[in-house]
């Protein structure tokens, strides 16, 4: 198993332009995840999916959108990339559980890491 | 608004010593709280999950306790070796079923 992937690794844009992160998970997990990282700030989440065709906002949600077309893929999309928004992000999965309990360890992609010149 | 701690930020020990790491959260409603460790440029790395009904999950040279009510956990690392020099992430699990993270303690363990 390849367990959860990130592409691309790196990535260096100008402001206003425009990408999308790819993660894929190989567990046949619910649950999917983006956080970013920031110096000195730990981990902050930004979308995340309960199942495919989901999704719902984190905490630092704006200028991020987000898709989850197929169960084993989450895609993070910048539409006009800010300076902010340089940070690594890394995408992660659990497998969910029913009811409001979630027992399940998450498990991290290696992440990317995005500058915005 | 959970918010988590984690001190100290950084921490240098010479090899073999046993230390604890410390970690505080604002809202005891928790469903589990999981340490991860993180090494420089990489991604993250599991190390224990604590469900908020324990009191402590061990892992070869690590432990970590949990206590909600005071809203605290701490990770044990005993006889440390340069290999652990890394840092270390606490995250709680509020119920969006997403984690909040602390900031991270960098270890050093000097040979």
């Amino acid at each position: 198993n390849a367990g959860v992937t990130q592409t691309p690794k790196f990535r260096v844009l100008k402001t206003g332009q425009s990408m999308t992160l790819l993660c894929a998970q190989d567990m046949n997990h619910e649950y999917m995840y983006w956080y970013r990282q920031d110096p000195g700030m730990g981990l902050r989440l930004i979308h995340y999916s309960v199942g495919e065709g989901t999704t719902a906002k984190g905490e630092v949600p704006d200028g991020y959108n987000v898709s989850r077309l197929k169960k084993q893929n989450f895609l993070l999309g910048l539409e006009s990339a800010a300076p902010s928004q340089t940070s690594v992000y890394f995408c992660a999965s659990t497998e969910g559980t029913s009811g409001r309990s979630s027992y399940n360890e998450q498990f991290f992609g290696p992440g990317t890491r995005l500058t915005v010149l | 608004k959970q918010e988590v701690t984690q001190i100290p930020a950084a921490l240098s020990v010479p090899e073999g010593e046993n230390l604890v790491l410390n970690c505080s959260f604002t809202d005891s409603a928790i469903y589990n709280l999981q340490w991860f460790r993180q090494d420089p440029g990489k991604g993250l790395t599991s190390l224990l999950l604590i469900q908020s009904s324990q009191r402590e999950q061990t892992s070869g040279r690590l432990n970590a306790s949990l206590d909600k009510s005071s809203g605290r956990s701490t990770l044990y690392i005993a006889a440390s070796q340069p290999g652990d020099s890394a840092t270390y992430l606490c995250a709680v699990d509020t119920g969006r079923r997403a984690l909040t993270f602390g900031s991270g303690t960098r270890l050093q363990v000097q040979p």
